[in-house]
């Protein structure tokens, strides 16, 4: 079975720092790995996707995410918080492989950003 | 929100009564998902779609039922209603390619509540 750990419930941050949000993942095989963001009230935005490749992706409003195969880690990164994302974040992840279940995405619990000016 | 409308966007009901929640697609996406979120569990995967009349059974499906009768609507339904089942619905879609790693897109979503 595949699963997502994100192991803060909220970060806290001032703005202008770098920020970092953790994901840890669990499946078998090669990974397909995103980040989602949700504003109060809204549905989920995608930020950025790991699929192959360099370990390094870059999304959405500056935001990135470093692949690491070895510690099966997929943390958000953004080198200057702005207030404006303060939100939840989502990590996710499906196996790469074709086969029944394969559609399935598995989320993690949230993280809840907090920039403060 | 890409396309996608759910509705209705708020409801009230009580226990035991059928509820019918419907999403709607203008993006001609093969794939479409219903996920409900609670504190504390992010999301789960009720059921899914990967094409008209092909459905299948997510993570948390007991006591949900879908159709897709058409590529652009995708219906679940709640046949008799219980407090657990109190949520939000969020409704999503993808495209298909080889290796089926495409992100999904999420409507706005259905806040439920089971009297």
């Amino acid at each position: 079975a595949q699963s997502v750990a994100q192991p803060e419930d909220q970060v806290n941050v001032a703005e202008g720092n770098p920020l970092t949000v953790k994901c840890t993942y669990s499946v078998s095989g090669n990974p397909y790995l995103f980040w989602y963001v949700q504003y109060p009230n809204r549905g989920l935005q995608f930020l950025l996707k790991y699929i192959t490749g360099d370990n390094l992706v870059k999304g959405s409003y500056g935001f990135e995410a470093e692949f690491n195969k070895s510690q099966t880690s997929f943390h958000l990164k953004k080198p200057s918080a702005l207030v404006s994302d303060s939100a939840l974040y989502f990590c996710a992840v499906r196996a790469a492989y074709s086969g029944a279940g394969s559609y399935q995405l598995t989320f993690g619990k949230g993280t809840k950003l907090s920039v403060i000016p | 929100d890409a396309g996608i409308t759910q509705s209705p966007r708020h409801k009230v009901t009580e226990t035991g009564t059928p509820v019918t929640l419907r999403c709607h697609q203008t993006e001609n996406h093969r794939y479409m998902y219903w996920y409900r979120q609670d504190p504390g569990h992010g999301l789960r995967l009720i059921h899914y779609s990967y094409g008209v009349k092909d459905t299948d059974k997510g993570e948390v499906s007991d006591g949900y039922s879908v159709s897709r009768s058409k590529t652009e609507d995708f219906l679940l339904t709640l046949e008799s209603a219980t407090s657990s089942q109190t949520s939000v619905y969020f409704c999503a879609i993808s495209e298909s390619l080889q290796g089926n790693y495409n992100e999904q897109f999420f409507g706005p979503g259905t806040r439920l509540t089971v009297l």
